[in-house]
């Protein structure tokens, strides 16, 4: 068990819906990073905020959106959605000061759009 | 071409074997990680290297700055370490974690 939670573990919902994908990151850790694997791009980078505030942006669609609260637990919302847009989409976390790179990955969040 | 390219693809060992696999980027770098990810999902943080060589029970991670090279060995391979395995890069003066990865090589361990 990483620590880092995330919900739902898998969503099923239809073109055009909206979603919300929750993640709450190791008790202590101010970074959180979130990352899509799909089969035809593999695993990328989306984004990743840092005690509630944005600090790098990766290839994150328009339509998704994502935001850190004061209790540092994130979410990504995902709206508009397309049939492309299944994917898992994990988050992690990481510690403050020297051991900040080190990641902390969730179980991941299944979302499979019909 | 991908900035990360990891070999081989697929590997198939007996249990008991020694076990390489590669990767190679094409950018500067300030650290690269290796995962493990298994079958149905989760992924696992195995190593963070920015230089030299580590070594963790039967994992051992190696990195050549230089070369723009990086090895992940797997030393008496057990059909419990069947999983895939993935080579990511921190790109270097970039974000922390913003990481730019490889395909993964998928580890078969047959007893």
């Amino acid at each position: 068990d990483s620590g880092v939670t995330q919900t739902p573990k898998h969503l099923i919902t239809a073109t055009g819906q909206r979603v919300t994908l929750r993640c709450s990151p190791r008790s202590g850790d101010l970074s959180v990073y979130w990352y899509q694997q799909s089969l035809d791009q593999g695993l990328q980078f989306l984004i990743q905020y840092y005690n509630g505030e944005e600090r790098a942006k990766g290839n994150i669609l328009e339509r998704f959106s994502a935001q850190q609260f004061p209790d540092l637990h994130s979410e990504l919302n995902l709206s508009s959605l397309e049939l492309g847009d299944s994917a898992l989409y994990f988050c992690a976390s990481s510690p403050p000061g020297q051991l900040a790179g080190e990641l902390f990955f969730g179980e991941g969040s299944r979302l499979t759009v019909l | 071409k991908n900035e990360v390219e990891q070999s081989p693809q697929n590997l198939t060992a007996q249990e008991g074997e020694f076990i390489t696999i590669n990767c190679s980027y094409s950018v500067g770098i300030s650290a690269l990680h290796w995962l493990q990810q298994h079958p149905g999902g989760g992924i696992v943080s195995l190593f963070m290297l920015s230089s030299g060589k580590k070594k963790h029970g039967r994992l051992i991670a190696t990195i050549n700055i230089q070369e723009k090279h990086s090895s992940l060995h797997i030393t008496a391979s057990h059909p419990r370490d069947s999983a895939v395995y993935i080579c990511a890069v921190r790109e270097y003066g970039g974000a922390t974690n913003k990481l730019i990865f490889g395909t993964g090589t998928l580890l078969a361990v047959q007893p």
